[in-house]
């Protein structure tokens, strides 16, 4: 069984670009998860898709922002990029809010902002 | 509000001496408590969970760990470490609401031949 799948694995924008992350979760599996691993920071929650809907979000501005699809996968947009948007974003799913304590998570993507 | 404090951000030990990475949480009420481990270009993996069964968690890999209420720690243990044990640990508490995950700063293993 395929597990959670992102691409790209590297991204490399300039600064004011617009950065675009992708995610597929397991098979089955209807929440989607975006979290962004920045040096020294630790991982921090950004996003929540479950059934299509944004159900939450973290403390970051509104120019990060995604979608789900019809067939689960996630989008997680990045604009007006600055150079501390440079981290590891991953990406999870799990199959609903009822389990949604386990959290399988992908390889992530690097974004890196010069 | 939820909180984990991973004591140590980075542990280093011979191969085949035991493991210790320390974690300790703060919550208004009984928490859920999850150790994950991320090994270089892959992703987080659950390695066990507490949900208020046993005090003693036992997971993947011979880690396991305990939950102490009275100390509010949550520390994660190995008998003997393996070179394939090398990794960054994440200790991680639900938090207010089912969606939210905190995850702790990570504490880097490093396991010498």
């Amino acid at each position: 069984e395929a597990g959670v799948t992102q691409s790209p694995t590297h991204l490399i924008k300039t600064r004011g670009q617009q950065a675009t992350l992708r995610c597929s979760p397991i098979s089955g599996h209807t929440s989607v998860y975006w979290y962004q691993q920045a040096l020294g920071l630790g991982l921090q929650f950004l996003l929540w898709y479950d059934e299509g809907e944004e159900r939450n979000r973290g403390n970051f501005p509104p120019r990060f922002s995604g979608r789900q699809f019809p067939n689960y996968s996630s989008e997680l947009n990045v604009n007006a990029l600055e150079l501390e948007d440079s981290a590891l974003y991953l990406c999870a799913s799990s199959g609903g809010t009822a389990t949604n304590e386990k959290l399988f998570f992908g390889s992530g993507t690097q974004l890196s902002v010069l | 509000a939820q909180s984990v404090t991973q004591l140590d951000s980075h542990v280093s030990v011979s191969e085949g001496t035991p493991v210790l990475l320390r974690c300790n949480y703060s919550s208004s009420y009984s928490p859920s408590l999850f150790w994950y481990v991320q090994h270089p270009n892959k992703g987080l993996q659950l390695l066990l969970k507490y949900t208020s069964a046993a005090t003693l968690v036992k997971g993947i890999n011979g880690f396991e760990a305990e939950f102490k209420k009275s100390e509010t720690s949550f520390h994660l243990t190995k008998p003997s470490a393996h070179m394939s044990d090398a990794a960054e640990y994440f200790c991680v508490v639900r938090g207010d609401s089912s969606y939210k995950l905190i995850f702790g700063s990570g504490t880097r293993l490093l396991v010498r031949p």
